[in-house]
Order: C-alpha cells, then sequence, then structure tokens
C-alpha cells in the first residue's frame, strides 16, 4: 500500500505567476482535502474534493482552484501569486466522507518571491 | 483565527522528564486527533479519539479526550530525543480538519 505523495517538493515562484501542485491519495482512499500551513502556524482547510467534485471549501479566495481525477489524484493551482502565499501545501487522503481520518503527504514548499 | 488553542506553545525538557500539553476549544468535536510533524515534512497521525473522556495510550504517549468533546491533552511518559517535534491536534468538523498551531516539543538528550 503506497502512502500519499506530493510534487514537486519545492517550488520557487515569482509575484503574478501560476503554479500547480499535485497530490497521489493513498491507495483506495477517494477522497482528497487540501491544506496551507504558514511558517509557525497550524495548517488551515483550502477545499476537499470527494469523487471529483468539491465537497467543501476553506476561507480562500477563487484564485486558489483544484481538480480531482478518475483515479483520485488530484491538483492545487493558484493563479496571481502573492507573497503571503508561500507555504507548505499539505495534502491529505482519506476514505470516502463523512471521515474522521486523513492521512498527509510530505507537502510541497512554495516560495513566492 | 484558531478554532483550537494549544499550549503551551514551547516546550523544552531533559530526556527521561514528563510532559504533558492541552489543545482547548470552545467548540465540540466528532473526533479529535493529534499528530506529529517533523520540519518540512507533512504531519503523521498518531491517534483518533472519539468518545469523550476516552484515553488512548501509544507505547509512552497518552491521550485524553475531554468529557464535552471540547479538548484534549497528551502525556509523554520518561521523553526522548526522538519525541522532538510539532505535536498537532485537529478537530473534525464538517469533513474537514481544523488545526492548532501546535506544542513545539524539544527533548535535550
Amino acid at each position: 500500500e503506497t502512502g500519499v505523495t506530493q510534487s514537486p517538493t519545492h517550488l520557487i515562484k515569482t509575484r503574478g505567476q501560476q503554479v500547480t501542485l499535485r497530490c497521489s491519495s493513498q491507495s483506495g482512499h477517494n477522497t482528497v482535502s487540501w491544506y496551507q500551513q504558514a511558517l509557525g502556524q497550524g495548517p488551515q482547510f483550502i477545499f476537499q474534493y470527494y469523487r471529483e467534485e468539491e465537497n467543501g471549501r476553506g476561507n480562500f479566495p477563487p484564485r486558489f482552484s483544484g481538480l480531482q481525477f478518475p483515479n483520485y489524484s488530484s491538483e492545487l493551482n493558484v493563479n496571481a501569486l502573492e507573497l503571503d502565499d508561500s507555504a507548505l501545501y499539505l495534502c491529505a487522503s482519506s476514505w470516502s466522507v463523512p471521515t474522521d481520518t486523513q492521512y498527509f503527504g510530505p507537502g510541497t514548499r512554495l516560495t513566492v518571491l | 483565527t484558531q478554532l483550537l488553542e494549544q499550549s503551551p506553545q514551547f516546550l523544552s525538557i531533559q530526556e527521561g522528564e514528563n510532559l504533558t500539553v492541552y489543545c482547548n476549544s470552545s467548540s465540540v468535536f466528532s473526533s479529535l486527533q493529534w499528530y506529529r510533524q517533523e520540519p518540512g515534512e507533512g504531519p503523521v497521525l498518531l491517534v483518533t479519539v472519539v468518545t469523550g473522556g476516552e484515553v488512548k495510550k501509544l507505547k509512552r504517549l497518552t491521550f485524553q479526550f475531554g468529557d464535552a468533546r471540547k479538548d484534549s491533552s497528551l502525556h509523554i511518559t520518561a521523553a526522548q530525543p526522538g519525541d522532538t517535534g510539532l505535536y498537532l491536534c485537529a478537530g473534525t468538523k464538517s469533513n474537514r480538519l481544523a488545526f492548532g498551531k501546535g506544542n513545539q516539543v524539544v527533548v535535550i538528550p
């Protein structure tokens, strides 16, 4: 059984650019959630995808968007990058909803200059 | 604003000592999870507590869920350097996790 994987591990972008982050869920999991973790903070919920549909969204602007594919992998897209978008982006997968247990990937460290 | 408040934010102790960290909220959660996170890595799930008053043990770690399901504590007995890390609590509400800022624990050899 493979765990949650994310790519890339690190990324540097400049203000105004767009970025796509990728996540492969743990085998057997059909739900993916994305979180943003700024330095010194706990992870903040961005949104969740269940069977390719968005299933809840946190307090993030529309320039944060996502997709889930038929194999349950997922993408997080961020347009018009701002300096405050610099953070560790975490993907977590779980088996179905409602669920209490989510398993996290190693994260993608995004730096916006 | 964080739904969950964790205290103390930072704790440094000597190897062999005991420690307790806390996670408090004014909200009721259907469950609460504890994670440990190493620098630059994702959180790793330690335990999920569901029932008010529940106590779970994981080797030298003891987790307790408050009777009202609003708070939790983590007690580490005879801490070892390998216990060093950021301990995050997260409550489940509407299928999403609400995290605290974490308890940074440093165990000095």
